[in-house]
């Protein structure tokens, strides 16, 4: 089993819905990753967060530690959201000097105009 | 402000051939990474960097080496290609290893 389950692999949505994806994971964690990678491949990490939640414009961030979960959030979505969203763990045994992020295999959203 | 920077951005390689894929940032970052991605895999990572004089290896080390030359360089070399190692392989840096992580634009490794 995966340490890091995403969930949908694929969503389809059109523009203006409030579009959910879904990360859980297994083990003890001391931080939580949200990334996006572009159509062209190109990643960019949109949240950091051990607890609670954090909103950037139209994207929130929520992190359940008790329950190893956590949801990334768009709202109003746009076509420009369309992109693979990647949830990644940093294992609580890997802190301090290590830095082994384990990642999803990822979501696939795109966003219909 | 450039980031981080990969070269080359696309290789053919036959197999049993040797190549070294080039990393730099500019952000003053203690900690370096290289990660591979498959399809159906998702992220791995290869070797890391937490601090300039140290490497580690990560999940997927086997048919690599990597050398952190100074603060702002981390290259990772494969000295006998095989068709196993064809991926996309992708550079990171952070402040230090329970910070954020920015990535380089990847590079395309195809092996024959």
């Amino acid at each position: 089993k995966n340490e890091v389950e995403q969930s949908p692999q694929n969503l389809t949505a059109q523009e203006g819905e409030f579009i959910t994806i879904n990360c859980s994971y297994s083990v003890g964690i001391s931080a939580l990753h949200w990334l996006q990678q572009h159509p062209g491949g190109g990643i960019v990490s949109l949240f950091m967060l051990s607890s609670g939640k954090k909103k950037h414009g139209r994207l929130i961030a929520t992190i359940n530690i008790q329950e190893k979960h956590s949801s990334l959030h768009i709202t109003a979505s746009h076509p420009r959201d369309s992109a693979v969203y990647i949830c990644a763990v940093l294992r609580l045994e890997d802190g301090g000097s290590q830095g082994n992020l384990i990642f999803g295999k990822g979501t696939k959203l795109s966003v219909k105009p | 402000n450039a980031g981080v920077t990969q070269t080359p951005k696309f290789q053919v390689l036959k197999t049993g051939q040797s190549m070294t894929l080039q990393c730099a940032q500019d952000m003053n970052h203690n900690s370096m990474y290289w990660y591979r991605q498959d399809p159906g895999m998702g992220l791995r990572l290869i070797y890391y960097s937490a601090s300039e004089g140290t490497t580690d290896k990560g999940e997927v080390p086997n048919g690599y080496n990597v050398s952190r030359l100074n603060k702002r360089e981390f290259s990772l070399r494969l000295e006998s290609a095989a068709p196993s190692q064809t991926s996309v392989y992708f550079c990171a840096s952070s402040e230090g290893t329970q910070e954020t992580q920015y990535f380089g634009p990847g590079t395309r490794l195809l092996v024959l």
